[in-house]
């Protein structure tokens, strides 16, 4: 069965600082990667895909992803994020059965 | 264009009570999604449907039912609420083999 471990429960970053947030996958399929961004008290938008093509993904707001096969990865990375990050990340794995598996989210925490 | 629609917003339940949870989407998206999402534990999925007409279980559909009433109309029932229930709940529409576009969430107590 396919699934998304996010290793981080919570990252607390300064403000201008780098960040990663990891993600791993497991499916022996193709996959179709997903990062979703969950600002409080909102439902989960889609920040950025891989669905074939480059293996680096980046979204409008300077966040990019990189799927990487052999370490079945897909990290989000931001070099230098902003209070306005400050929200929820969900990593999300599509397969074969058309259906999306969420890891468990990744808190960032941003502080001035 | 409003994309996807939850109603109500909150929701507070004695146990035992039923009701049920409203999702449409005007983007004439084939697939429907209800999911729950707790703390720690991510979204989970309760059931879905890959097309009008048809809807299948997820991950933890034990406790709801779902009607596709037409293709822009999905909804969740819980007909004998539990404390357990108590949960944020998302409907999510999707094109085929493309990402899910989420509505803003119903909150769901309980008690």
């Amino acid at each position: 069965a396919q699934s998304v471990t996010q290793l981080d429960s919570q990252v607390p970053v300064f403000e201008e600082a780098p960040v990663e947030l990891r993600c791993n996958y497991s499916s022996s399929v193709s996959v179709y990667l997903f990062w979703y961004v969950q600002y409080p008290n909102q439902g989960l938008q889609l920040l950025l895909k891989y669905l074939s093509g480059s293996t680096l993904v980046k979204s409008i707001n300077g966040f990019e992803a990189e799927f990487n096969k052999s370490q079945t990865s897909f990290h989000l990375r931001k070099p230098s994020v902003h209070i306005s990050d400050t929200a929820e990340y969900f990593c999300a794995v599509k397969g074969n059965t058309g259906k999306l598996i969420f890891g468990q989210g990744t808190t960032l925490q941003v502080k001035p | 264009n409003a994309g996807v629609t939850q109603t109500p917003k909150f929701q507070v339940l004695k146990t035992g009570q039923s009701m049920t949870l409203q999702c449409a989407q005007d983007m004439n998206h084939n697939s429907m999604y209800w999911y729950r999402q707790d703390p720690g534990m991510g979204l989970r999925l309760i059931y879905y449907s890959a097309s009008e007409g048809t809807t299948d279980k997820g991950e933890v559909p034990n406790g709801y039912n779902v009607s596709r009433l037409n293709k822009r109309e999905f909804s969740l029932r819980l007909e004998s609420a539990a404390p357990s229930q108590t949960s944020v709940y998302f409907c999510a529409s999707s094109p085929t083999y493309n990402e899910q576009f989420f509505g803003p969430g119903t909150r769901l107590t309980v008690l």
